[in-house]
């Protein structure tokens, strides 16, 4: 009864080559957030969706993009990683409404750069 | 600008005993908070949640408590099981409607 699912749960990928990772739900929520998370830290939200509606955090790097193309599926593109990418990174949804609510995460994409 | 604490980054206890754990936020504004239990190599998993006009609430084997007026959270786990052992972390509704999480207490639980 998985809710919030994501592909792969461990991904490689080279220095400089870029990578996808995928999420995808069955909740029906409206939002859909992007978080990053290293080794004993919190997550940092990278971006969220709210619907179609594209929202970046200010200090989430250029490298970092996402797309939506309906409502069940969201993807990270990592266009160019650096070692310092190396993370866990985690979706969530919420059925909409920001702060206020639930979040909803998966069990994560962890991300090893060589 | 808006933050989230926690008192103290581990906590171990005896299976059996119960265990608290403490958070402390920044902005009085805040209206929502909510308890995120992460085992190892897993997501952050929903334990429970309170708004701003409550001070307590009960969940299985878990409490929230909410002390606004020293801007305090505390998770309480009755019972403590092995199964409990994990990351907790708080968080709190941001003023830009984002969540707010606080750096996590890792739980240990001993036979």
């Amino acid at each position: 009864d998985a809710m919030v699912i994501q592909n792969p749960r461990y991904q490689v990928t080279q220095f400089g080559k870029p990578v996808t990772l995928s999420c995808s739900q069955t909740l029906n929520h409206n939002v859909m957030y992007w978080y990053q998370q290293k080794s004993s830290q919190a997550p940092k939200l990278l971006f969220h969706y709210y619907d179609k509606d594209f929202n970046n955090e200010a200090d989430t790097p250029d490298n970092f993009q996402s797309r939506r193309p309906n409502t069940s599926f969201c993807f990270l593109d990592i266009r160019s990683p650096g070692l310092g990418d190396a993370a866990m990174y985690l979706c969530a949804t919420s059925r909409q409404g920001l702060g206020d609510q639930p979040q909803h995460f998966g069990d994560g994409t962890r991300l090893s750069i060589l | 600008g808006e933050s989230v604490g926690l008192h103290l980054p581990t906590l171990s206890v005896q299976e059996g005993d119960n265990s608290i754990i403490n958070c402390a936020y920044s902005n009085s504004a805040s209206d929502y908070f909510i308890w995120y239990k992460q085992e190892s190599g897993k997501g952050p998993q929903f334990i429970i949640d309170i708004r701003s006009n409550m001070d307590k609430r009960q969940g299985q084997r878990v409490t929230v408590l909410l002390n606004k007026t020293v801007k305090h959270l505390s998770l309480q786990i009755a019972a403590t099981q092995p199964g409990d052992s994990a990351v907790y972390f708080c968080a709190t509704g941001g003023s830009q409607g984002n969540l707010i999480f606080g750096k996590g207490t890792k739980l240990s639980v001993k036979p």
